[in-house]
């Protein structure tokens, strides 16, 4: 079986653009979830969907920063406009129940110059 | 905040168990204790987690102190692929809440 699946695995771009990240989750799991790592604040949750609608976006740092799930089998994070500061280790996980246990995606290397 | 307290870094002999510690002493009746390690760059990847029972599978063994207060996470023959960052996360359920990773605790596997 195939793992969560992200894409791209590295990012780079320059300060003002936007950033798109997907995620496919596990076939089957039905909660998404998106967080993201860095040295200083670690590993955080920004977003997560139940049944592809948004359950808690509690943690997403600001407006710049939105998330979509048009459907089970496919998630996006898109970030517009980007700054050097959202640069960090983005992950995505999914589970087959809210509550069940997590398995996370390779995760995708941000850097915004 | 992270409900769990883990000491930031062990080392350990590889062949050797390794035997990680976690405090979770405000753990409630129907939290669970999960276990997740983190190699270099790579995902969270899930180890084991239990209630209240000492747990066993194919990566790791869980035991749970009778009063749940602490837990330790033993690989029983580490390696030095085992060498990670090992989070113990107890479960706060309910909308809202979810998976909270503290620091976790570095684990060095040496020759």
């Amino acid at each position: 079986d195939a793992g969560v699946i992200q894409s791209p695995r590295h990012e780079v771009t320059e300060m003002g653009q936007e950033v798109t990240l997907r995620c496919k989750p596990i076939s089957g799991h039905n909660s998404l979830f998106w967080y993201r790592q860095t040295m200083m604040r670690g590993l955080e949750l920004l977003i997560y969907f139940n049944n592809n609608v948004p359950i808690d976006d509690s943690g997403m740092p600001e407006d710049r920063f939105s998330a979509k799930m048009p459907n089970a089998s496919f998630s996006t994070l898109k970030i517009q406009p980007s700054e050097p500061r959202d640069s960090a280790v983005y992950f995505c996980a999914s589970s087959w129940r809210e509550l069940d246990t997590q398995y996370f995606g390779p995760g995708t290397r941000l850097t915004v110059l | 905040d992270a409900k769990t307290t883990q000491p930031p870094s062990m080392d350990c002999a590889e062949g050797r168990a390794a035997n990680l510690p976690c405090n979770h002493s405000t753990i409630s009746g129907n939290e669970y204790v999960y276990w997740y390690r983190q190699i270099h760059s790579q995902g969270p990847q899930y180890i084991i987690h239990g209630l209240k029972n000492n747990e066993t599978n194919e990566m790791a063994s869980l035991i749970i102190t009778e009063d749940r207060k602490s837990s330790t996470l033993i690989l029983p023959h580490a390696t030095l692929r085992d060498t990670a960052v090992y989070y113990c996360i107890v479960r706060v359920g309910g909308y809202g809440q979810n998976f909270v990773f503290g620091p976790g605790t570095r684990l060095s596997v040496l020759p």
